[in-house]
């Protein structure tokens, strides 16, 4: 079945960019009925969605985080990628690649991967 | 950005018991309300969406209800599988958001 994988590392300096890609198997990536999502999760606190992307490249982020964000897309590789940039220690989170169906809900997530951002 | 707070934020509970989970948001959002579960570690798993559709896979001591600004996410008959943190999302508008969560604990 579809599974979602994300893959990236795990410590980033402050004000460097952080880079994660999940790579979706076992499936389809491209279809009308879904796009791809990142949602984050700093630790011991709620969820919070950065931003989404559609397989033809169409995306839409999250307005507190707009600035900083870039999510892209390569149907070649089943891949979809997370750019944030100029990270601070409030970035340091679990970051969730995930699949958005019908009603913005999330019916796939990725594993997560933790992310810190420290010197 | 539509605030989504849940009620309570922890709750204790004995396996068997019936419990229930309110979801409030700050303005009307129809049905567009999601519920997840979460385990210690683990990815959310989504439960219930667009406010009472049982997600493919799900238990049916599961259910929810509501509509405009009011929703519950209710577990008939607690299992032990079922201590576990729940969040509620409302998709209704952008940027989606999240309820803060209300952890259920064993009593």
């Amino acid at each position: 079945q579809l599974q979602l994988q994300e893959s990236g590392p795990g410590l980033v300096k402050p004000s460097e960019t952080l880079s994660l890609t999940c790579t979706v198997s076992g499936g389809s990536f491209i279809s009308s009925s879904y796009y791809w999502g990142w949602i984050r999760q700093p630790p011991g606190k709620g969820l919070e969605w950065i931003g989404s992307i559609f397989y033809s490249g169409y995306t839409y982020y999250s307005p507190s985080l707009k600035s900083r964000v870039t999510i892209s897309v390569d149907t070649s590789k089943n891949q979809f990628s997370l750019k944030l940039s100029s990270v601070t220690a409030a970035d340091t989170a679990v970051y969730y690649c995930a699949r958005v169906a019908t009603g913005d809900s999330v019916d796939l997530w990725g594993q997560g991967a933790l992310v810190t951002v420290s010197s | 950005d539509i605030q989504m707070t849940q009620s309570p934020s922890s709750l204790s509970a004995s396996v068997g018991d019936r419990v229930t989970i309110t979801c409030r948001a700050s303005q009307g959002i129809t049905n567009y309300l999601n519920w997840y579960q979460q385990k210690p570690g683990k990815a959310p798993k989504l439960l219930i969406y667009a406010a009472s559709n049982l997600q493919s896979g799900v238990p049916s001591r599961f259910s929810g209800s509501g509509s405009g600004t009011d929703f519950t996410l209710t577990i008939s008959s607690l299992q032990p599988e079922d201590f576990a943190t729940y969040y509620c999302q409302q998709s209704y508008n952008t940027p989606p958001t999240f309820g803060q969560g209300t952890k259920l604990e064993i009593k």
